[in-house]
């Protein structure tokens, strides 16, 4: 089943903007992380923020976590037309020993 | 270079036959795992193993089987009892941790095409 929901299914910004993909979940985590896929690839790690942490930077991304609303948020700052790809957010439960992931934002950046 | 390899990259299956996917790591790992991808889809998990010699059912395991007998290695076989096959296969696999999940390494995937 799946844990997380993306919002937006899809997001297209001008080279330079800033973007920010927000994900949902249901049950309680221990972590939550995120990842990006490029097309036809394998997925890549991002960040990792735990239930215990509210915001966690990594470069031009910012992550934000907010366990009573069961929401993240990824800030992609500054975007570079390589940033180009699907970025799924992925939960680890209490009492799994797995990711959950969700479906995906399409981040589309224009030249 | 430490990494996951998945073979092989494409593969093309007639109906009823059954199909092996390759995945093996070198990054001393105890954790490995199978997703499956669809088109625009999200991944759903199929099999993961957490040690050798163990592994448990994902969520869409119907059709699959795996086997763990050495830690580098987690083969997924797609049996003629999936039915509908064709999707990008993921293997991952990660440090198994003390308090949840820890960041998932991944290979670079294997495209299953039933004709």
């Amino acid at each position: 089943s799946q844990q997380g929901e993306e919002d937006p299914q899809a997001l297209s910004i001008q080279e330079g903007e800033n973007a920010t993909m927000n994900c949902s979940y249901k049950t309680s985590i221990n972590n939550l992380q995120w990842y990006r896929q490029n097309s036809g690839r394998g997925l890549v790690h991002l960040i990792l923020i735990r239930s215990n942490e509210r915001e966690k930077h990594s470069g031009r991304l910012r992550v934000t976590l907010d366990t009573s609303k069961k929401s993240s948020s990824l800030l992609i700052t500054a975007s570079r037309a390589a940033d180009t790809a699907s970025y799924f957010c992925a939960t680890d439960n209490f009492g799994n020993e797995k990711l959950t992931f969700g479906t995906g934002t399409r981040l589309t950046i224009i030249p | 270079d430490g990494g996951i390899t998945q073979s092989p990259k494409y593969l093309f299956r007639k109906e009823g036959q059954n199909v092996t996917l390759s995945c093996e790591q070198n990054l001393n790992h105890d954790a490995m795992y199978w997703y499956r991808q669809d088109p625009g889809q999200g991944l759903r998990l199929i099999y993961y193993s957490q040690i050798v010699n163990d592994f448990q059912k994902g969520d869409i395991a119907e059709g699959y089987s795996v086997s763990r007998e050495k830690k580098e290695s987690f083969p997924l076989t797609v049996t003629s009892a999936q039915k509908n096959p064709t999707a990008f296969y993921l293997c991952a696999s990660s440090i198994r941790g003390i308090g949840g999940t820890g960041e998932l390494f991944f290979g670079e995937g294997s495209r299953l095409t039933v004709l």
